[in-house]
Parts: structure tokens; sequence; C-alpha cells
């Protein structure tokens, strides 16, 4: 069965922490995608990153950073230096080889001034 | 920048009514899906569509529910008899290779 696991409901942190969202996925596809995406107040969902099972370099964009640990099933993302505009939910997401996405429940990130 | 649009924004229904969400996917795209995710609640997958028929559905995709591409723009989720439980917001997606591009979602309210 393919599952995604993002174990804080929810995360509060002040502006200019850093703070990590933890992913841990499940899946016997030997090739898959991984992704996060952010859901900000107004509810859309915004694609941030996407990453496939053969490649664990980690990256980094601008303050975002996201770890791919293919031995811990884990795709954690980092914010670096907080700001209030990233209070958001966000959700990590499977892809498998049928090419729907299975999302985890979300991680609400409140950034406090 | 090509988005994949969706309307209405907000539909409110009568429990039992028909309803019909629609999507217009990016042009070039060969993938449509539908995903709802109920308030507070994770994002679900409905089903998927590609060359014309549905190729993956899950469990919520019942009876009830039906997909079309009416014509070469158009994408259509529609509910047949509403239900209480079917508030949602329903987002629409279309992808060429693995990353899905969504729309804005279509809130759907029924009473």
């Amino acid at each position: 069965a393919q599952k995604v696991t993002q174990a804080q409901t929810e995360i509060s942190v002040v502006e200019k922490e850093d703070v990590t969202l933890d992913c841990v996925y499940e899946t016997r596809d030997t090739t898959y995608y991984l992704f996060w995406y952010k859901q900000p107040p107004s509810g859309e969902l915004v694609f941030l990153i996407r990453r496939n099972s053969f490649d664990e370099q980690n990256e980094i964009s601008g303050r975002y950073s996201w770890n791919f640990q293919k031995s811990t099933s884990s795709f954690n993302f980092t914010i670096t230096a907080s700001q209030v505009v990233d209070s958001a939910v966000y959700f990590c997401a499977l892809g498998g080889s049928q090419g729907n996405l299975i999302f985890g429940k979300g991680t609400k990130l409140s950034v406090k001034p | 920048e090509p988005e994949v649009t969706q309307t209405p924004s907000h539909q409110v229904t009568q429990m039992g009514q028909e309803v019909i969400l629609r999507c217009v996917p990016i042009s070039n795209h060969l993938y449509f899906y539908w995903y709802r995710q109920i308030l507070g609640q994770k994002v679900e997958f409905l089903v998927s569509f590609y060359n014309n028929e549905i190729s993956e559905k899950s469990e919520i995709f019942d009876d009830q529910f039906s997909v079309e591409r009416p014509d070469g723009s158009n994408f259509t989720l529609k509910i047949r008899s509403t239900k209480l439980e079917d508030s949602a917001m329903y987002f629409c997606a279309s992808s060429e290779a693995e990353e899905q591009f969504f729309g804005p979602g279509t809130r759907l309210t029924v009473l």
C-alpha cells in the first residue's frame, strides 16, 4: 500500500527561525516521485518541488531545502529564516506508477512576527 | 504562464441535486485528474483520465460520480445526486509528465 505520513500536525515558530517539516512515505514501487505543495489560506495548491526516486541529491532553492533519504523513506523540507508569508499548510505527496498523487495529512505552519 | 482554471469558484446546492464542476486543463497536457479536500483534511485522489477514458479511480469515486471531456478544452466532474458529505473543495489537475498542476479549486457546499 502507498502511504504518506506527516507526523507534525501543527508547528508554530517565530519569524527568522528555521523549521523542518517531516515526511515519511511507504511504497512498493521502484520508480516513484515525491512532491511538496504549499496551501496558503486562500486555498490553492502551490507546487514547490518534485523529486524522483533515483535522485537522492538534496536540493536548495532560496530559503527552501529538501532532504531526500531513501534509506529511511523520508523527504523532509526545511525553511530557513522563516517569514510570516510562509504561514500555510504544507503537503507532502507521493506519485506512483499510476500517476495519481497520494497526499499526507499536511502540516500547518504558523510563523509569528 | 499557462494555468488550470476551474469554474465556478463556489457552488451551493441542495442535497439530491446534480452538480457539474468544470475545469480547463493546460492546453498541451494529456493527463487529467480530480481530487477533493474535505475542510481541514488532506487532499484525496478521485479519478485520473487519459486518452478519453478513466485510467484510475479511487474508492470514493462511486457510481454517483462521472467525468467527461466534452470538447477539446473542458474536463468536467459530475455528481449525480449530491449528499451532505460531498461538501468539499474539488481540485482539478493536469499534467504532461509527473508534475501535476492544480487549479484553484471549486468549493462545493451541499445543504
